[in-house]
């Protein structure tokens, strides 16, 4: 595609669900990020996937999150046992890979707002 | 571990005076430096970037930034405001120690223009 997808836009959740957010990077592009945007938090680093090498999940908050990336392309992002604070922007954005992209712009998908009732 | 500061959470500006969104770094080896823009209900855009040479780095919109390894900061800054400059900057950094490529951002800086 064009840019980068993001589904669902909107997602409203009861506390104790689990969702699956979904990302479709730009055709390409080997690095996939996640960041958490919640008011008043900038935006959260939650996991990056570089290629073939193992993820950075150094950001995830907790075990409740997990990502993959199948394929090198598409990445879900899923909470478990959803909690009211997971509540927030979530944002996947993609770039260039390789150590000739550590100097690329991300490319940012617009999102998905995630409410936890 | 890779971390970036924006010290103020709003930015007021009166349209047609210069303007400074203030930014500093904190890397265990050379930074890659970024300042993104987010537009209300639209999503992050890529405004510039500093790598390697000259301090003084232009982008879009006429925006550019400042590199200055002594003092770590890479602030933002245009030279006459428009009130369509109104948004969220965030500034973004890479360490080039690490292993990673992630790229960590600033909480961000409301910029307010006002006519």
């Amino acid at each position: 595609g064009a840019g980068v997808s993001q589904s669902p836009s909107n997602k409203v959740t009861e506390k104790g669900k689990d969702v699956e957010l979904r990302c479709d990077p730009i055709s390409g592009h080997t690095a996939l990020y996640w960041y958490r945007q919640s008011l008043g938090q900038g935006l959260e680093f939650l996991i990056y996937f570089q290629g073939n090498s193992a993820p950075d999940k150094s950001g995830l908050p907790s075990d409740r999150f997990s990502a993959e990336r199948t394929g090198g392309s598409v990445s879900t992002l899923t909470i478990q046992r959803t909690q009211q604070e997971d509540s927030a922007v979530y944002l996947c954005a993609s770039s260039l890979g390789g150590s000739q992209g550590l100097v690329e712009k991300l490319f940012f998908g617009s999102g998905t707002q995630l409410s936890v009732l | 571990a890779q971390s970036v500061a924006q010290p103020e959470d709003q930015v007021n500006v009166a349209e047609g005076n210069p303007l400074t969104v203030k930014c500093t770094y904190s890397v265990s080896g050379n930074p890659y430096l970024f300042w993104y823009v987010q537009y209300p209900n639209r999503g992050l855009q890529f405004l510039l970037k500093y790598i390697t040479g000259d301090n003084l780095v232009k982008g879009s919109y006429g925006f550019e930034a400042e590199f200055n390894k002594s003092q770590t900061s890479f602030h933002l800054k245009k030279p006459s405001a428009l009130v369509s400059d109104s948004a969220l900057y965030f500034c973004a950094v890479r360490d080039l120690a690490s292993n990673t490529g992630k790229l960590i951002f600033g909480q961000g800086t409301t910029l307010q223009v006002k006519p």
